[in-house]
């Protein structure tokens, strides 16, 4: 069936460093791949996307590529800051454009140090 | 825009009472969503709808939990009778095509 599996956490950095979360998939047909962070105390919000295989999705400093080949969409951010600090979901979407629902993963939480 | 709006954001109830959770979706969007999300679970689910039509409603975890949708722009979920195992925060996201998804902030529950 349709999975996604992160790393597990919490991934403990200082402020600058560089992150990777990894991100692998099991999905049949071409999904759509997303990032969500959710904030303490907050709803998830959508951080980036790609829609189709190496397509890159960027915001605030985030990437992740679609690779189809190993699928996988790694996040990674080249120099996080303390407010960075929350827990990042990686989800596909599974069915058509209209009806489709999304699949998350089980969440990892970023702690960044000062 | 307001965004996803719910309520109560804190409701705290006694076992075998009845729960209401209220969800107001963003203007013009047709798809809604209830997730559940719990530390053991993580974020699951729960029933989805489309044009106020529901589409899946197989992360519903038993009879006590329906959930409906009147209009396009107000859905409820609702627990009866409530379990201390039911406490959770519960979600309602919106979406103008199922692809990018727009949460609210979120009910916390306490059945005690």
């Amino acid at each position: 069936g349709n999975s996604v599996t992160q790393m597990e956490g919490p991934v403990t950095l200082s402020e600058e460093a560089f992150l990777t979360i990894n991100c692998t998939y099991t999905a049949t047909g071409y999904p759509s791949l997303f990032w969500y962070v959710q904030y303490p105390g907050e709803g998830l919000q959508l951080l980036l996307k790609a829609t189709k295989a190496d397509d890159k999705g960027s915001n605030k400093g985030f990437e992740a590529t679609y690779r189809k080949e190993t699928t996988s969409f790694h996040l990674e951010k080249g120099s996080v800051q303390v407010s960075d600090s929350a827990v990042y979901f990686c989800a596909l979407l599974y069915g058509s454009s209209n009806t489709g629902k999304l699949i998350f993963g089980q969440g990892t939480t970023l702690q960044v140090k000062p | 825009d307001a965004g996803v709006i719910q309520s109560p954001r804190h409701e705290v109830t006694e076992m075998g009472q009845e729960v209401t959770l209220r969800c107001k979706p963003i203007s013009g969007h047709n798809s809604l969503f209830w997730y559940r999300q719990t530390m053991m679970r993580g974020l699951e689910l729960l029933i989805y709808f489309n044009n106020n039509v529901p589409i899946d409603d197989s992360g519903m975890p038993e009879d006590r939990f329906s959930a409906k949708m009147p209009n396009a722009s107000f859905s409820t979920l609702k627990i009866q009778p409530s379990e201390p195992r039911d406490s959770a925060v519960y979600f309602c996201a919106s979406s103008p095509r199922a692809v990018e998804q727009f949460f609210g902030p979120g009910t916390r529950l306490t059945v005690l």
